[in-house]
């Protein structure tokens, strides 16, 4: 399994964009990145995920380079409640069609006022 | 976005005693679900993975006889902690797997469940 490297912290003002850095090295082929949040004391929400290609949704975009050893999330317009902690996981397969994530420290982003 | 659910939010117990805690998928069917743990100040760690209709699968190091799985339907899967101890006290967190037939097939995470045993 992939594992992915991040920073432990991270600032931002808000209205800035917040730029969260992952590598993942040893990706391989057919695994997939995904991001997730957890805001304290809450579940992970999820935030996006791509295999290749650059993916964008209404919460954020997700730049993946070209050799797919790491990736960048980007929050374009940060707000206060945008401060989390990040997760950066490469899809682990299982079986079939089911899947289990392994997450690792993630990365603790402050956005401040 | 996908729904899922948890009851109870909190719970405090006597230590010995057994605590049942529900996930349910509220708005999509799960097959696959999930359960955490989570201490303070640590990342979420994989405790197994739940299956409809079959046995969970149990990672490494966790007691399968103590951290009881029960998968029943579609839209709930239930984790009994049993002969809880104060080691037990954690943030236990579930997840259903929104399946689509695709391979991004997405996970949706519940709200948690702060346990605390005395």
């Amino acid at each position: 399994d992939a594992k992915t490297t991040q920073p432990t912290s991270m600032d931002c003002a808000e209205g800035r964009a917040a730029n969260l850095p992952c590598n993942h090295s040893t990706i391989s082929g057919n695994e997939y990145v995904y991001w997730y949040r957890q805001i304290h004391s809450q579940g992970p929400q999820y935030i996006i995920h791509g295999l290749k290609n650059n993916e964008t949704n209404e919460m954020a975009s997700l730049i993946i380079t070209e050799d797919r050893k790491s990736s960048t999330l980007i929050l374009p317009h940060a707000t206060l409640r945008d401060t989390a902690v990040y997760y950066c996981i490469v899809r682990f397969p299982v079986m079939d069609s089911s899947y289990k994530l392994i997450f690792g420290s993630g990365t603790r982003l402050l956005v401040r006022p | 976005g996908a729904v899922v659910s948890q009851h109870p939010s909190r719970v405090i117990c006597k230590s010995g005693t057994s605590v049942k805690i529900e996930c349910r998928s509220l708005d999509f069917q799960a097959t696959t679900m999930f359960w955490y743990r989570q201490f303070p100040k640590q990342s979420l760690m994989l405790m197994a993975t739940s299956n409809e209709g079959s046995k969970a699968t149990y990672e490494q190091g966790v007691e399968k006889d103590k951290f009881l799985i029960n998968h029943a339907s579609l839209t709930l899967s239930t984790l009994t902690v049993t002969s809880a101890h104060p080691e037990d006290s954690s943030f236990y967190i579930c997840s259903a797997v929104q399946e689509s037939g695709l391979s991004t097939d997405t996970q949706y995470f519940g709200p948690g469940t702060r346990l605390t045993v005395l």
